[in-house]
């Protein structure tokens, strides 16, 4: 399995420019999440999808945020309008059920520049 | 709400030497599942190892183990003759248990450690 599969990896934009951030989850898996990583608040889960239903999006920052799945193998997350604070590195996630033990496998990240 | 503090912003170890990377946390409950994550300049997080709270025995990956001290939640991870390919940060992340149903017990993770490893 080629693993996940994020695009773009670099995204630079211009403040006000409506970003989208695209994910592939690995065949198979129920459930899919979006983090931020950034230097001052570290790795923070935004929101995840269980079987392409969102089940917890508290962590989305703001309204400026969607996320949405409309199948099991594309997800997108969503910024409009981008803000300079949106700055980040976004990684998408997956796992293969809910089991506690089960590993999330990450992507590469998208790395999110806004001017 | 569960925290986890890695309080060792970075270390550095000789190749082939042992280093260890501490971790804590804070938790109310009883069962939950730990794990450490490697992030390389490539960015990508990779899962090194996992211990489930209610095991008593320290999990061991090759050159990777920890120390599990439940009662003092800690959660330090050591590595055995390092290689310049474990330069990295390092994440300590806690799960909580599943809720039920299509719960999924958050992930949190710590704010990690950078390693160096000098040929």
């Amino acid at each position: 399995d080629a693993g996940v599969i994020q695009s773009p990896r670099h995204e630079v934009t211009e403040m006000g420019q409506e970003v989208t951030l695209r994910c592939k989850p690995i065949s198979g898996h129920d459930y899919l999440f979006w983090y931020r990583q950034t230097m001052m608040r570290g790795l923070e889960l935004l929101i995840y999808f269980n079987n392409n239903v969102p089940i917890d999006d508290s962590g989305m920052p703001e309204d400026r945020f969607s996320a949405k799945m409309p199948n099991a193998s594309f997800s997108t997350l969503k910024i409009q309008p981008s803000e300079p604070r949106d700055s980040a590195v976004y990684f998408c996630a997956s796992s293969l059920d809910g089991r506690p033990y089960n590993e999330q496998f990450f992507g590469p990240g998208t790395r999110l520049t806004v001017l | 709400a569960q925290t986890v503090t890695q309080s060792q912003p970075e270390m550095s170890v000789q190749e082939a030497e042992t280093v260890t990377l501490s971790c804590t946390y804070d938790t109310s409950e009883s069962d939950y599942y730990l794990f450490w994550y490697k992030q390389p300049p490539s960015r990508q997080m990779i899962l090194v190892i996992r211990q489930e709270a209610y095991k008593q025995q320290n999990a061991t990956e090759n050159r990777f183990s920890v120390n599990f001290q439940k009662a003092a939640k800690s959660f330090s991870l050591k590595i055995s003759d390092s290689q310049l390919g474990d330069a990295a940060m390092y994440f300590c992340a806690y799960r909580s248990p599943t809720a039920g149903g299509t719960s999924y017990g958050k992930l949190t993770f710590g704010q990690g450690t950078i390693l160096t490893v000098h040929p």
